[in-house]
C-alpha cells in the first residue's frame, strides 16, 4: 500500500493564480481531510469528507474548494492564490474518526 | 471558542528518562483525545488516543492520562529515546462529529 500520497511536493504560485493540490489514498478509507500548517503552529482543518459525494467545511475553508467524486481521491483547489495561503498542506484519511493517516505534505509558496 | 492548547512549547530530556507532555482543552463536549507525533519534514503520525469515558490508556512505552475535571491531557513517554525527538500535538474531536482540532505542539528534544 502506498498509503496517502500528495502531489506536488513543492509549488510556487503568483498571487491570483489557481491550482489543485492532489491527494489519493489506497486504503479504502471513507474519511478524508485537508489541513494547513503554518510555521510553528498546529494543523487547521480546511475541508473534510465522510464519503464520496459528501464534503463539509472545517475551521478555515475560505479560498479553498474540494470535491470527492471517488473514495480514493480528494483534491483541494485554490481559487485565487493569496500570500496568506503560503503554508504546508497535509491530506489525511481514516477508517474511523480517531486515527488519521497523513500524507507527506505539499509546501506552497504564494508570491 | 473551542481550543486545544499546550503548557510547554519545548521540552528537553535526557535519553532514558521519562517525558511528560501536557495539554489543556476547553471543549467539554469532545469525545476523543488524540496524540500525534510529527518528525521534521513529515506528516503527523498517530500515537495513541483516549475516549472521554476513560482516564488512562497505555500503549507501547506511552501512556495518555485524561483529567476531565480540570480539562487536562498528558502524554507520558517511558525511557525516552533519541528517535522520540519530534513535535507532539494533542488533538480533540467533537462528540459524534469529525472535526479534529489540533493544539500548537510541543517540541521534544532528547539529549544523548
Amino acid at each position: 500500500n502506498a498509503g496517502v500520497t500528495q502531489t506536488p511536493k513543492f509549488q510556487v504560485l503568483k498571487t491570483g493564480q489557481s491550482m489543485t493540490l492532489q491527494c489519493a489514498q489506497d486504503m479504502n478509507h471513507e474519511y478524508m481531510s485537508w489541513y494547513r500548517q503554518d510555521p510553528g503552529m498546529g494543523l487547521r482543518l480546511i475541508h473534510y469528507s465522510v464519503g464520496a459525494g459528501i464534503t463539509d467545511q472545517g475551521e478555515v475553508p475560505n479560498g479553498y474548494n474540494v470535491s470527492r467524486s471517488t473514495t480514493e481521491d480528494f483534491p483541494l483547489r485554490l481559487l485565487s492564490a493569496a500570500p496568506s495561503q503560503t503554508s504546508v498542506y497535509f491530506c489525511a484519511s481514516s477508517y474511523a474518526r480517531n486515527e488519521q493517516f497523513f500524507g507527506p505534505g505539499t509546501r506552497l509558496t504564494v508570491l | 471558542g473551542e481550543s486545544v492548547g499546550l503548557h510547554l512549547p519545548t521540552l528537553s530530556v535526557q535519553e532514558g528518562d521519562n517525558s511528560i507532555i501536557n495539554c489543556a482543552y476547553s471543549n467539554s463536549a469532545s469525545d476523543y483525545f488524540i496524540w500525534y507525533k510529527q518528525e521534521s519534514g513529515k506528516g503527523p503520525q498517530f500515537i495513541i488516543d483516549i475516549r472521554s469515558n476513560m482516564d488512562k490508556r497505555q500503549g507501547q512505552r506511552v501512556t495518555v492520562l485524561l483529567n476531565k475535571t480540570v480539562k487536562h491531557l498528558s502524554l507520558q513517554i517511558a525511557a525516552t529515546q533519541p528517535g522520540d525527538s519530534a513535535v507532539y500535538f494533542c488533538a480533540e474531536i467533537n462528540t459524534g462529529g469529525f472535526k479534529t482540532i489540533f493544539g500548537a505542539g510541543t517540541r521534544l528534544f532528547v539529549k544523548a
